[in-house]
């Protein structure tokens, strides 16, 4: 399975803009990347998916390089309860491993007052 | 709209006791997940279902058995339970990958939080 590589921690201030990288050399052609975030004592939510196109939703975008291989999530201005950790993940969709969804370790986000 | 339903939110149980935490679902997703995240860690995937009366083994399945019996309903059991498997247990949702060019999201539980002491 292809995997991914993340920071394990990036800080920001209120209101900069933050971009959270995201490296997968082995992803195949048919893996979308996924970006979920986890707050603080809650279960992972939903933020953004593609595949070869930059996708923008009302909660950020993400950037994927033109050889697939990384992908940035931004937060445009980044706010006080964006701090989280924010899990990159290939969803894999073939074969025997279809539906399966690993998470990583993830980036944790501080964002400073 | 409930979307994803642990229960129980925590437990305690002592080491060699059993029990079953329960995922329930009324969004109509076929595919099913089960997480445990322990402190530091991110999520690691211990079983899965595609299906109605499917299951898969993740990362981490060993001391864990699980059941889908429903379409709305995914169990996780333990057995015998260890202190490590001390951990927050989070169950997830998400309709058939394969509907078009579209893919689709996975929707979370609050947790489990189990202690075994």
């Amino acid at each position: 399975d292809a995997k991914t590589t993340q920071p394990n921690s990036m800080e920001s201030n209120e209101e900069e803009p933050v971009h959270l990288p995201c490296n997968h050399s082995t992803i195949s052609g048919t893996d979308y990347i996924h970006w979920y975030r986890q707050l603080p004592s809650q279960g992972p939510e939903y933020v953004i998916h593609g595949l070869t196109s930059n996708v923008n939703n009302r909660m950020a975008s993400l950037a994927i390089a033109e050889d697939r291989k990384s992908s940035t999530l931004i937060l445009h201005r980044a706010t006080l309860r964006d701090a989280a950790v924010y899990y990159c993940i290939l969803r894999d969709r073939r074969g025997s491993t279809l539906g399966r969804l690993y998470f990583g370790r993830g980036t944790q986000l501080t964002v400073w007052p | 709209n409930a979307g994803v339903t642990q229960t129980p939110k925590f437990r305690v149980l002592k080491t060699g006791q059993s029990m079953t935490l329960l995922c329930a679902q009324d969004m109509n997703h076929e595919y099913m997940y089960w997480y445990r995240q322990d402190p530091g860690m991110g999520l690691r995937l211990i079983h899965y279902s595609v299906g109605e009366g499917t299951t898969a083994k993740g990362e981490v399945p060993d001391g864990y058995n699980v059941s889908r019996l429903k379409k709305q309903n995914f169990l996780l059991g333990l057995e015998s339970a260890a202190p490590s498997q001390t951990s927050v247990y989070f169950c997830a949702s998400s309709p058939t990958l394969w509907t078009g060019p579209r893919d689709t999201e996975a929707f979370f539980g609050q947790g489990t939080r189990l202690t075994v002491v």
